[in-house]
């Protein structure tokens, strides 16, 4: 079945530092590709829409300069968190639709952690 | 603000009893899908429910549909250590972008 691949999967920082963050279809296309970040014992809040050759469309409240997107690939979106703060540590997972307005393809995530 | 309200946050219960997880919105979705995620790995697909009124069983697991679209609840029989877990619902919007919001999330804790 179709993959979604996220790497890396867990990542230490320091502060400061900007850390990149790749989801990748492995065997479909996907124009569009989802953020969501997920701190503990809580859900998925969704960060932003990765627009394959147009700009990410970010929810409200989240900072677009932070949270750098770039999808330039049928296959390719990356999360660049620039600048990371201890605040930012946190669980990352993307996602793809796939197959039909119904089905959606998560990644297994990335532990950030900024020390 | 939560647009999916999941109830309760937190159960904890004895293996063999049974128990429903409710998600509640005042908003219309297009489908509902329910997801169980274990820590520090993406969430899985139990279910998608598209038409009001539709029931779905998976084995020990029920999920119905509300009839204006607007809420859902999973209803798990004989509950087992092994469904222990965070449940999570997800609608996905009416308009066209593909774009699933998250319930507030239920974790569930079943005693052996």
């Amino acid at each position: 079945g179709a993959v979604v691949s996220q790497h890396p999967s867990r990542v230490i920082c320091k502060s400061g530092t900007s850390v990149k963050i790749e989801c990748r279809s492995l065997d479909f296309q996907a124009t569009t590709m989802f953020w969501y970040r997920q701190f503990p014992k809580q859900s998925l809040m969704l960060m932003a829409t990765s627009n394959e050759g147009s700009k990410a469309t970010y929810e409200q409240g989240v900072e677009k300069d932070k949270f750098l997107i770039n999808h330039a690939s049928l296959t390719l979106s990356t999360l660049t968190v620039t600048s990371a703060h201890p605040e930012d540590s946190s669980f990352y997972i993307c996602s793809a639709p796939g197959g039909g307005k119904n089905i959606q393809y998560f990644g297994a995530g990335t532990r950030l952690s900024v020390l | 603000t939560q647009l999916l309200k999941q109830s309760p946050q937190f159960l904890s219960i004895q293996e063999g009893e049974n128990l429903t997880v409710y998600c509640n919105s005042s908003s219309v979705f297009s489908s509902l899908q329910w997801y169980r995620q274990e820590p520090g790995e993406g969430p899985v697909l139990l279910v998608t429910v598209v038409t009001g009124g539709e029931v779905k069983k998976l084995k020990r697991l029920t999920f119905q549909f509300g009839d204006a679209r607007k809420d859902s609840s999973l209803h798990i029989t004989a509950a087992q250590p092994g469904d222990t877990g965070l449940y999570l619902c997800a609608g996905l919007l009416m308009d066209s972008s593909y774009k699933l919001i998250f319930g507030s999330g239920t974790r569930l804790l079943v005693r052996p």
